[in-house]
Order: C-alpha cells, then structure tokens, then sequence
C-alpha cells in the first residue's frame, strides 16, 4: 500500500521560530510537492522537487524553503515563522511522466503560529 | 491565477445529482479531479486530457471543453460517502508535472 507520512498532525510554534515540516513517502517517486490548504483558497503549491537536491518554486514560495538530501524526503522549512503562515501543509508524491497521473497526498499536518 | 471552482459549497439529499464546475483563464492540457474527506488526504479521482473523452466510473464522470478551458465533475444518484470538497487540478502543458488546483467545492450529502 502507498504511503506518504508526514512528521506531525499538528504543530504549535511561536513567531520567529524556525520549523522544519517533514515528509516520507515509501514509492520510490521522482516526484515531491508541498502545499498549502487554506479556506476558500483551495490546495497552493509552495514547492516542487523533481529530483534528490532539484527543486522549482511553486506558486507561494514567499516565506518558505525546501531540502531534498534523499529521494524519500522531502522537507518543508520556514526560517522565521509568522502569523500568516498559519495553515494546513500537505505533502504529495507521484511518478513522473505523463502514464502516472496521481498525485499520492500525506494526512497533513496544522500549523498554529502564535 | 487558480481555477475557480463554482458552486463554492453545495448541500443534497442522498439520491440527488451533483454538478461541480472548475473555470480556467488559461489553456489547458489536462484536468485532474481530487476528493477529500473531512480530515483525510486528498485522493485521486480521474484525469481528463486535451482532445481525450468523457471519464467516469460508477456514478462519478467528468468532461473537458478546452475550448472553454473549462472543466465539469457530475455526481448522479449521489451517496453519503460522496461528501467532502472537491478539488480540480489544470496541467498547463503536456509534460508538466505541477498543477494548479482550484478553490474547492464542499459538498455535503444527508439522508
């Protein structure tokens, strides 16, 4: 069975603090993404990884970093949380190539930012 | 600019049809559709490509009208197990691995 883990179900952290948001996916997939899900604004894509140390920003990377040092991770780093960044993130994996159209999606993690 | 997903939320008795519609302002090469459960990871539902056909399975099928840049999921004879919000997925370009998704829409089914 497929799966993508991601460190925590839920985070509470103070500003300015730095958080590392941490994704495993057991698929060996190429692919690796992190969103964020957010009332009214649906799924936005923050980061892209195509590869072991390869990256593309996504459509909000404002705010945000990523890591990929082993295909099978793939982390999500905010160098100085704030309020705004407050959110549902999810992490997604996926085959690349146009026979591999599904996306497979982590349970998630809420992030309070006090 | 994200797809935008209409009716934002919808609420029907089980038995009853659904139409959820998802509106690009940009080409599109394909239409990806994704349900998620209250408090679930989002999952694949189907994927529609420019110049392919009609999708669906079961009681769940989609079109693409490229002309259009428009995208419509149908839901017939709906169950309780449909609810959750929906999410429409554009691939701009053959090859492209990054989606946009739209706002989502919510739909609850009661008895």
């Amino acid at each position: 069975d497929v799966k993508v883990t991601q460190s925590s179900r839920y985070l509470v952290k103070r500003t300015g603090e730095k958080v590392f948001l941490e994704c495993v996916q057991d698929m060996d997939h190429e692919n690796m993404f992190w969103y964020r899900q957010d009332p009214g604004l649906g799924l936005r894509l923050i980061y892209f990884s195509y590869d072991v140390k390869m990256k593309e920003k996504g459509d909000i990377p404002e705010g945000y970093s990523v890591s990929r040092e082993k295909k099978e991770r793939f982390s999500l780093i905010l160098e100085s949380a704030s309020t705004n960044q407050t959110s549902m993130y999810l992490c997604a994996s996926k085959q690349p190539g146009p026979l591999y159209n599904e996306q497979f999606f982590g349970p998630g993690t809420r992030l309070t930012v006090l | 600019q994200q797809p935008v997903q209409s009716p934002q939320a919808v609420i029907l008795r089980e038995g009853e049809d659904a139409v959820i519609n998802c509106s690009s302002s940009k080409a599109l090469y394909s239409v990806h559709w994704y349900r998620q459960k209250h408090g679930e990871a989002p999952v694949f539902l189907m994927i529609l490509l420019k110049g392919g056909e009609q999708k669906g399975h079961e009681k769940i099928s989609a079109s693409f009208n490229e002309k259009k840049q428009q995208s419509s999921l149908y839901l017939t004879a709906s169950q309780l197990s449909y609810s959750g919000t929906y999410f429409c997925g554009t691939g701009a370009n053959f090859g492209n691995e990054k989606l946009t998704f739209g706002t989502g829409t919510r739909l609850t089914i009661i008895p």
